[in-house]
């Protein structure tokens, strides 16, 4: 099956600062890849995704890029915002079965 | 609101009880996750049902057990519990198995053994 490898944290950051956490995959086949963040006090929801290789997930200032030689999904955002703080969880899926996460990162941005 | 319903919200019971958690999927989508989070072990993935079926299965103790019913509803049931237990437990839907796709969370069952 699939596995993550996922940047350890906790991150702590100054506002406006510029946002990379690693992570790299290990599969047998193409997988989609994702990103889900969890906000305090909440379930995780899909942060972006990219299902091919070169593809490009974004949303909210957050991007990752898909990169199938270096079997990684690196998320970077170049200004954190307080509001970004969160625990952020990267998960390899070529078909939703067995779906396991990343040992999530847990980022602090400060004022 | 991701659709996902969990219930209880909180729950406090005593070691050596049997709790069960309840979960209602988003409205059509067949496949329902459980997760466990806590504080030191990040997201560990329990169990998938599809449809009724179990689908996977993952770091799931045997004192736990769950099902998925035709109303496609799911239940988690924890037995004999130890202190280690406490946890949050998340369930997620999704409307596909076979095709990669989003997982939908609930906001968890946050239990407490003493």
């Amino acid at each position: 099956g699939n596995s993550v490898t996922q940047m350890e944290g906790p991150v702590t950051l100054s506002e406006e600062a510029f946002l990379t956490i690693n992570c790299t995959y290990t599969a047998t086949g193409y997988p989609s890849l994702f990103w889900y963040v969890q906000y305090p006090g909440e379930g995780l929801q899909l942060l972006l995704k990219a299902t091919k290789a070169d593809d490009k997930g974004s949303n909210k200032g957050f991007e990752a890029t898909y990169r199938k030689e270096t079997t990684s999904f690196h998320l970077e955002k170049g200004s954190v915002q307080v509001s970004d703080s969160a625990v952020y969880f990267c998960a390899p899926s070529d078909n939703n079965n067995d779906m396991r996460f990343g040992a999530g990162t847990r980022l602090t941005v400060k004022p | 609101d991701s659709g996902v319903t969990q219930t209880p919200k909180h729950l406090i019971t005593a070691t050596g009880q049997r709790v069960t958690l309840r979960c209602s999927p988003r409205s059509g989508d067949l496949s329902v996750y459980w997760y466990q989070q806590s504080l030191d072990q990040g997201l560990q993935f329990l169990i998938q049902y599809y449809n009724g079926e179990e689908r996977a299965k993952g770091n799931i103790l045997e004192r736990f057990s769950a099902q998925q019913f035709p109303d496609l509803h799911s239940e988690l049931n924890l037995s004999s519990l130890e202190l280690g237990d406490s946890a949050l437990y998340f369930c997620a839907s999704s409307d596909r198995t076979g095709a990669a796709g989003e997982l939908f969370f609930g906001e968890g069952s946050r239990l407490t053994v003493l």
